[in-house]
């Protein structure tokens, strides 16, 4: 079945430092890719969607310059957290939408990458 | 039972019991659900998807009940078992700009479902 590859699936970083995570899908073509961050015990929120080859979406309250979302080709989409600090460590999960035809075109996440920033 | 607060709601049953998890979604034009399991420190699992013309689906030990006149989801497990223990979201999927396209999709609050042996 179709995979989404994330990396790193942990990262702890120094406050005001920069972490980039990886999605990548690994057998088929995302044309987008969604970003979700969780807090513990809580649902997933998105954080912004991201289309192959263009500017990314952001969703209300998510600073566009804080969060960098970059999505370059049709299999790999980059978050980086610049200027890191604690009130962001959480557990940050993307997902990937096919861009062929498939019957569950929502299926596909992220093994989520928990960032502690210290 | 069932408890809903601050906190997510949780449910604990028996191994080999059935289980019937609850969700209410927001979104009338909504046009395709998801159940997904998320065990601790993974991603959401895909379990089972229903789209809106229809108002049951089944799959493994698994259904679906969509009842859209009062916006309700519920996912039923048949014979649960220990590995079910998990958090289960529903989510909803909002159609695309002008139609054209699939919206984003928007995350229920999540049920703890505890089974024990």
């Amino acid at each position: 079945g179709a995979v989404v590859s994330q990396h790193p699936s942990r990262v702890i970083c120094k406050s005001g430092t920069s972490v980039k995570i990886e999605c990548r899908s690994l057998d088929f073509q995302a044309t987008t890719m969604f970003w979700y961050r969780q807090f513990p015990k809580q649902s997933l929120m998105l954080m912004a969607t991201s289309n192959e080859g263009s500017k990314a979406t952001y969703e209300q309250g998510v600073e566009k310059d804080k969060f960098l979302i970059n999505h370059a080709s049709l299999t790999l989409s980059t978050l980086t957290v610049t200027s890191a600090h604690p009130e962001d460590s959480s557990f940050y999960i993307c997902s990937a939408r096919s861009s062929g035809i498939v019957l569950n075109t929502e299926a596909f996440f992220g093994q989520g990458t928990r960032l502690t920033v210290v | 039972g069932e408890s809903v607060g601050l906190h997510l709601p949780t449910l604990s049953v028996q191994e080999g019991d059935n289980s019937i998890i609850n969700c209410a979604y927001s979104n009338s034009a909504s046009d395709y659900f998801i159940w997904y399991k998320q065990e601790s420190g993974k991603g959401p699992q895909f379990i089972i998807d229903i789209r809106s013309n229809m108002d049951k689906r089944q799959g493994q030990r698994v259904t679906v009940l969509l009842n859209k006149t009062v916006k309700h989801l519920s996912l039923q497990i048949a014979a649960t078992q220990p590995g079910d223990s998990a958090v289960y979201f529903c989510a909803e999927r909002s159609q695309g700009a002008g139609g054209t396209s699939y919206g984003k999709l928007t995350f229920g609050q999540g049920t703890i479902l505890t089974v024990h042996p």
